[in-house]
């Protein structure tokens, strides 16, 4: 069975410093990775996604994620937070010929100005 | 574009009533899900469709009922509402099982 983890409930970042968002996931085959970002009374958005190919992903915002197939991690990272990016992110995975797709709790992450 | 439209955006219900939570894309999408979310539990899928005329059960299916009689619609059926139903419930659609979910705005519900 597929599953992912994200084992910060929490992440406190000072503005302008890197940031990062851990995911581990679980799968039997090779896996669909995606991170996704709820910002408050909304519904997720998407941010990027892994496939296949380049270990190094780039999406919205200016976040990035590194496949690491032998640590089976996905982590979200950007270069210089925003104090725009606190929000509630989530990590999934989807395991290849599964239709479901299994989120993580969710990390909240928090900006500090 | 409207994308994923979810309605309503808010329901008290007493326990033992029913009701069905309204989902329709316009994209075209064949993939539909329906999940709900509770505080520091993420997201829970309850039910899926792959195309119209299929469904199939999530990882806490119990106590609903869905349909997909059409591609654009998805409705979530509550039959016997009870407390532990209370929760956010997303609609989401994707075009393909590696692509992006585009999610609705989410429905707020409480049983009491």
């Amino acid at each position: 069975a597929q599953s992912v983890a994200q084992p910060e409930d929490q992440v406190n970042v000072a503005e302008g410093n890197p940031l990062t968002v851990k995911c581990t996931y679980s799968v039997s085959g090779n896996p669909y990775l995606f991170w996704y970002v709820q910002y408050p009374n909304r519904g997720l958005q998407f941010l990027l996604k892994y496939i296949t190919g380049d270990n190094l992903v780039k999406g919205s915002y200016g976040f990035e994620a590194e496949f690491n197939k032998s640590q089976t991690s996905f982590h979200l990272k950007k270069p210089s937070a925003l104090v725009s990016d606190s929000a509630l992110y989530f990590c999934a995975v989807r395991e290849r010929g599964n239709e479901k797709l299994t989120f993580g709790t969710g990390t909240r992450l928090t900006i500090i100005p | 574009n409207a994308g994923v439209t979810q309605t309503p955006k808010f329901r008290i219900l007493k326990i033992g009533q029913s009701m069905t939570l309204q989902c329709t894309q316009d994209m075209n999408h064949n993939y539909m899900y329906w999940y709900r979310q509770d505080p520091g539990m993420g997201l829970k899928l309850i039910y899926y469709s792959v195309g119209a005329g299929i469904t199939d059960k999530g990882e806490v299916p119990n106590g609903y009922n869905v349909s997909r009689s059409t591609t654009e619609d998805f409705p979530l059926r509550l039959e016997l509402a009870a407390p532990s139903q209370t929760s956010v419930y997303f609609c989401a659609s994707s075009g393909a099982s590696n692509e992006k979910l585009f999610f609705g705005s989410g429905t707020q519900l409480s049983v009491l």
